[in-house]
């Protein structure tokens, strides 16, 4: 049973350039979360995803970042132009959707320390 | 929206000893209170967590308490060793949000 899967691992970009980051969830797992984590800080949410659905994207900047969960396929999280304050380790989890509890355990994936030069 | 405040940032003890670390949260509404471990370079993992309806959990050498009347819940290691070293994070959430708070992390260091 893998868990939650994210490529790349490690991803070097030059300002300006595009970042491309992608979480395959648990299998079962329909809820997609992304999560910044800046060195000796916590987890700042993003974005939380459901199959060909945006449910809240209240954490992520307005501008250059987008993400999507297309109904095939991994989620991706998007970032354009580049710049060096987007350095940051992106981690992506995920959960089940289960109607008769209030309470959906996060699964995290191994993330992707983004390094933009 | 939820706060959530973690202490200390960094917490040294001795092998052997007990470690606390203590978080609070803003939200009456919150009712689900994970902990998560973060060994360095690896992802979070949860540990334990605790709900509403309860004042306490154990998990072996790890228990969690909840005080919902002073919006404040514990983490305690017990007989701590060199492998319980990492960063905890705290978190806390509600039915509607789906969405954990999460607190800026506590550094613990178990010295042999």
């Amino acid at each position: 049973n893998a868990g939650v899967m994210q490529n790349p691992r490690h991803l070097v970009r030059r300002r300006g350039q595009e970042a491309r980051l992608r979480c395959s969830p648990m299998k079962g797992h329909s809820h997609v979360y992304w999560y910044r984590q800046l060195p000796e800080e916590g987890l700042k949410f993003m974005v939380y995803l459901q199959k060909e659905n945006i449910i809240d994207e209240s954490g992520m900047p307005k501008e250059r970042f987008s993400a999507e969960f297309p109904k095939e396929g991994p989620s991706i999280l998007r970032i354009q132009q580049v710049v060096r304050g987007d350095s940051a380790a992106y981690f992506c989890a995920s959960s089940r959707f289960d109607t008769s509890s209030s309470y959906n355990e996060q699964f995290f994936g191994p993330g992707t320390r983004l390094t933009v030069l | 929206g939820e706060n959530v405040e973690q202490h200390p940032s960094t917490l040294s003890v001795q092998e052997g000893d007990s470690a606390v670390i203590k978080c609070t949260y803003s939200d009456s509404a919150s009712n689900y209170f994970p902990w998560y471990k973060q060994e360095l370079g690896k992802r979070p993992q949860l540990i334990i967590d605790i709900r509403s309806n309860v004042g306490e959990k154990k998990d072996q050498r790890i228990a969690v308490t909840l005080n919902k009347t002073a919006k404040h819940f514990s983490l305690h290691i017990t007989e701590t060793q060199p492998e319980d070293s990492a960063v905890y994070f705290c978190a806390a959430s509600n039915k509607g949000s789906y969405i954990p708070t999460f607190g800026r992390g506590t550094s613990l260091i178990v010295h042999p």
